[in-house]
């Protein structure tokens, strides 16, 4: 299985402020990875897939780079509703796997 | 607008078998993949499986032979069944459509609301 790791694990930022979350494959997955932002008690949403292309309606505030093992989401300008915990997954093989999660709270 | 709604019991005791349905509404089930996806209480987000609309499936080898997917293109409806349940299957379990890109199965774009499995006694 391709392990998934995300860091850091929680973070706190403030309103306007630049967030990057990092998730690293334990082998290269070319583009195969997506982004989720869960709030909580909700199902996940999908924010970027294939590393880098933005979900229709997703604000573009978020941004997504990276190819092979190392993938970052990039959160410009933090908005109140963005407080949430964010996933990376990777889609190159079976079976799909999901980063831990990073908790981004309001500092 | 593309709909998933779970239904199911949510409680199951142990060693029974955990079963699922999700109907899809506002779109047909084929030429899509449909995925279930779980997470335990206050943790992170596990991939079950997926099943093609033709009945084709691959599963997560982590369930070992307890996990079984089916489609019912008649009714829209897709389901799970997970045997020999455990304290450890406590999930809430999601059913999601995996858009295709590039002919594979690559992101969940829709997502059901989520239903609460508790396995206790």
């Amino acid at each position: 299985d391709i392990q998934m790791t995300q860091s850091p694990s929680s973070l706190s930022a403030s309103v306007g402020d630049t967030v990057t979350i990092t998730c690293r494959a334990s082998q290269s997955i070319s583009s195969y990875l997506n982004w989720y932002q869960q709030k909580s008690g909700k199902a996940p949403k999908v924010l970027i897939y294939a590393a880098s292309s933005l979900e229709s309606g997703v604000p573009s505030r978020f941004s997504g780079s990276g190819s092979g093992t190392d993938f970052t989401l990039t959160i410009s300008s933090l908005q109140p509703e963005d407080f949430a915990t964010y996933y990376c997954q990777q889609s190159y093989s079976s079976p799909f796997t999901f980063g831990p999660g990073t908790k981004v709270d309001i500092k | 607008q593309v709909q998933l709604q779970e239904s199911g019991p949510g409680l199951v005791k142990p060693s029974e078998t955990l079963s699922l349905t999700c109907t899809v509404s506002g779109g047909s089930i084929s030429s899509y993949y449909w995925s279930w996806i779980r997470q335990p209480p206050g943790k992170g987000l596990e991939w079950l499986g997926y099943i093609y609309y033709s009945g084709s499936t691959s599963y997560n080898p982590s369930l070992k032979s307890r996990v079984t997917m089916s489609v019912d293109t008649s009714k829209n409806q897709f389901s799970l069944k997970l045997s020999s349940v455990t304290a450890a299957d406590t999930a809430m379990y999601y059913c999601a459509r995996a858009s295709i890109f590039g002919m594979v199965p690559y992101y969940f774009d829709y997502w059901g609301q989520g239903t609460l499995v508790t396995v206790s006694s």
